[in-house]
């Protein structure tokens, strides 16, 4: 099946940073979703794109649909401790009726 | 309030027992789905259903059964609950009429199966 890979694993950086992620798919994708996910609480989706090239920010957050269709990155900048938590990328899959999660970036930030 | 529930929040159980987790929504979604994330595997499929009489398996879903009672509710059932079932369970829900199958999610339950 369609398998998400998603770079780094984990990040340690300090507050006022900005951070990089990416996700990349050996398939083609019609949407990415970003989610975050806070400790003890359900993953809740920050941006969603549905168009190759396209770039979408919501706040500080940042995220792009790449152009080969295989890929999305997710930019946060000026990091905050409250950015703390894990991100995941996701698409659909199948009939568009389920999505496949990639394993997830898990930001830490310090002071 | 919160659109997804999710009850119990946190149950520990023996070997054996069977168990029930229930979702339940407010936001008017035909689909419903059952989730399982274990450390460093990121979130697996468990089961899903389009509407009150439709119910399909995912990725996972052996040890496992589900009810959609109504269209806010949506049950998970361990029969007979091992310890590798030990996980966070997310219920999430998503509206078909939404293109990306964009998916909202509950609190979680935290299940640990001694």
């Amino acid at each position: 099946g369609q398998q998400l890979n998603q770079s780094p694993q984990s990040m340690f950086i300090q507050e006022g940073e900005d951070v990089s992620m990416n996700c990349t798919s050996s398939s083609i994708f019609n949407t990415w979703l970003w989610y975050k996910q806070d400790p003890g609480e359900g993953p809740v989706l920050l941006i969603a794109l549905y168009k190759a090239g396209e770039l979408t920010s919501n706040g500080r957050l940042t995220a792009q649909f790449g152009i080969t269709r295989k890929d999305s990155f997710l930019n946060i900048s000026a990091s905050i401790p409250s950015d703390v938590g894990i991100y995941f990328c996701a698409g659909p899959t199948g009939t568009a009726s389920k999505l496949t999660f990639g394993t997830g970036t898990r930001l830490q930030v310090t002071l | 309030d919160a659109d997804v529930t999710q009850t119990p929040r946190n149950r520990i159980t023996k070997t054996g027992k069977r168990i029930m987790l229930e979702c339940s929504q407010t936001k008017g979604h035909d689909r419903m789905y059952w989730y399982r994330q274990d450390p460093g595997l990121g979130l697996r499929l468990i089961y899903y259903s389009f509407d009150v009489k439709d119910i399909n398996k995912g990725e996972i879903s052996d040890g496992y059964s589900v009810s959609r009672q109504a269209q806010a509710k949506f049950s998970l059932s361990l029969e007979s609950a091992i310890p590798n079932q030990t996980a966070l369970y997310f219920c999430a829900t998503s509206d078909p009429g939404v293109p990306g199958n964009e998916q909202f999610f509950g609190p979680g339950t935290r299940l640990t199966v001694l």
